[in-house]
């Protein structure tokens, strides 16, 4: 089973800044948290991924909490391309990769 | 790079009948996933491979699945028999060491 629970759905405005809750409140010392998304039938692509400290790239910043319980995926300005259903993850120390039910995120315009 | 190849795209086959699977990895990867993706159940970790050699097949459905890996660049994911519950998409990926996944296209497969 994954171990992470996110919320089935959210809206968000073209533009705004999207952010996307998940929290996984049994990792482990060392298990990271990798973020993906899939845009229809498509193959799952990588978004980004941390362990501790907060991480940016030019998709998206993904900020972790103290406690590394839960994390944030932030997509600074969303478009309508980023309409998909997004992943969190987290990568176990044998790199076993689950994932859960995901957030299906509609960017309106 | 190519990517993560599958084969077919896609599959319709009558129940009762082999289907087999076919996934080539990026070169170098020395991780490989299946997954089956449906409506009802998500995306679903199949089994996975460390260096050709199975690490966990514990979502393998059942005995009428079966997946093998020969050499690092080829694995094959077998249904006999299949069934119409079977029908699902079907996605490879490869991984170098834990790093990121990459997923190929997926097989569609239909079971009628």
């Amino acid at each position: 089973d994954a171990k992470t629970t996110q919320p089935p759905s959210m809206d968000c405005a073209e533009g705004r800044a999207a952010n996307l809750p998940c929290n996984h409140s049994t990792i482990s010392g060392n298990e990271y948290v990798y973020w993906y998304r899939q845009i229809h039938s498509q193959g799952p692509q990588y978004i980004i991924h941390g362990l501790k400290n907060n991480e940016t790239n030019e998709m998206a910043s993904l900020i972790i909490t103290e406690d590394r319980k839960s994390s944030t995926l932030i997509l600074p300005h969303a478009t309508l391309r980023d309409t998909a259903v997004y992943y969190c993850i987290v990568r176990t120390n044998n790199n076993d990769m689950r994932f859960g039910a995901g957030t299906r995120l509609t960017v309106k315009p | 790079d190519a990517g993560v190849i599958q084969s077919p795209r896609h599959e319709v086959t009558e129940m009762g009948q082999e289907v087999t699977l076919r996934c080539k990895p990026i070169s170098g990867h020395d991780y490989l996933f299946w997954y089956r993706q449906t409506m009802m159940r998500g995306l679903e970790l199949l089994i996975y491979f460390n260096n050709n050699v199975p690490i966990d097949d514990s979502g393998m459905p059942e005995d009428r699945f079966s997946a093998k890996m020969p050499n690092a660049s080829f694995s094959t994911l077998k249904i006999q028999p299949s069934e119409p519950r079977d029908s699902a998409v079907y996605f490879c990926a490869s991984s170098l060491a834990r790093g990121r996944l990459s997923f190929g296209p997926g097989t569609r497969l239909l079971v009628l």
